[in-house]
């Protein structure tokens, strides 16, 4: 079975502190990791993909295979990144996103 | 603007009434799909077509019905609505190329309200 799972649904940072919103997940083959973000009222968007090894925003994340994890991460939080955080998870050659609870990530100034 | 598209950005009904959603991309992508969030922002797959053929049906009741009139349109008709059914339903949109499935593209969403 595919699960994933975000176990903070609520995460609270000032601004300029890092910031990890952490994601597991399970699944018995090669995963496909994402991280997409909803900002207020806007629709959601991709924020990046495992296979893509970028940094977006100054977000990054790696996929660890041992842990079965793929933690977002950012060195010093930004105002503007507060928004609501969905981990999702696609199995080798399927078509279906099966997305985390969310974690609703707030900025302190 | 290219993009997905969904109507109405909002949907209040009657429990029982039938009503449908829309979704449109111009994307050029050939596969479409239909999440539902629920109350606790918790987003599930239902529906997804690829070239108008369905390939992905979440266990989702019969009250709901997809159609892909072509391959940039997806819609949703739900028949007898439950007060369960009010969510923010999201179309989503990306496309295969050569074996290996792109990034999905999601759509505003359609907040349903039954009362």
């Amino acid at each position: 079975a595919q699960r994933v799972t975000q176990p903070e649904k609520l995460l609270s940072v000032f601004k300029g502190a890092p910031v990890e919103l952490k994601c597991n997940y399970s699944y018995s083959g090669s995963p496909e990791l994402f991280w997409y973000v909803q900002y207020s009222r806007q629709r959601l968007q991709l924020l990046l993909r495992h296979i893509s090894r970028e940094s977006i925003k100054g977000f990054t994340a790696d996929l660890n295979k041992g842990e079965t994890s793929f933690h977002l991460k950012k060195p010093f939080a930004q105002e503007e990144d507060s928004a609501m955080y969905y981990c999702a998870l696609r199995g080798q050659g399927a078509q279906k996103l099966v997305f985390g609870q969310g974690t609703r990530l707030t900025i302190n100034p | 603007d290219t993009a997905v598209s969904q109507t109405p950005k909002y949907l209040v009904t009657q429990m029982g009434n039938d009503k449908s959603i829309k979704c449109e991309q111009n994307l050029g992508h050939d596969t479409m799909y239909w999440y539902k969030q629920d109350s606790k922002k918790f987003l599930k797959i239902m529906f997804s077509y690829n070239n108008k053929e369905l390939i992905i049906n979440e266990t989702v009741p019969n009250r709901f019905s997809p159609k892909s009139p072509d391959k940039a349109h997806l819609n949703l008709h739900i028949n007898s609505l439950e007060l369960g059914d009010s969510a923010v339903y999201f179309c989503a949109s990306s496309r295969e190329l050569a074996g290996v499935l792109g990034t999905q593209y999601f759509g505003p969403g359609t907040r349903l309200l039954v009362l």
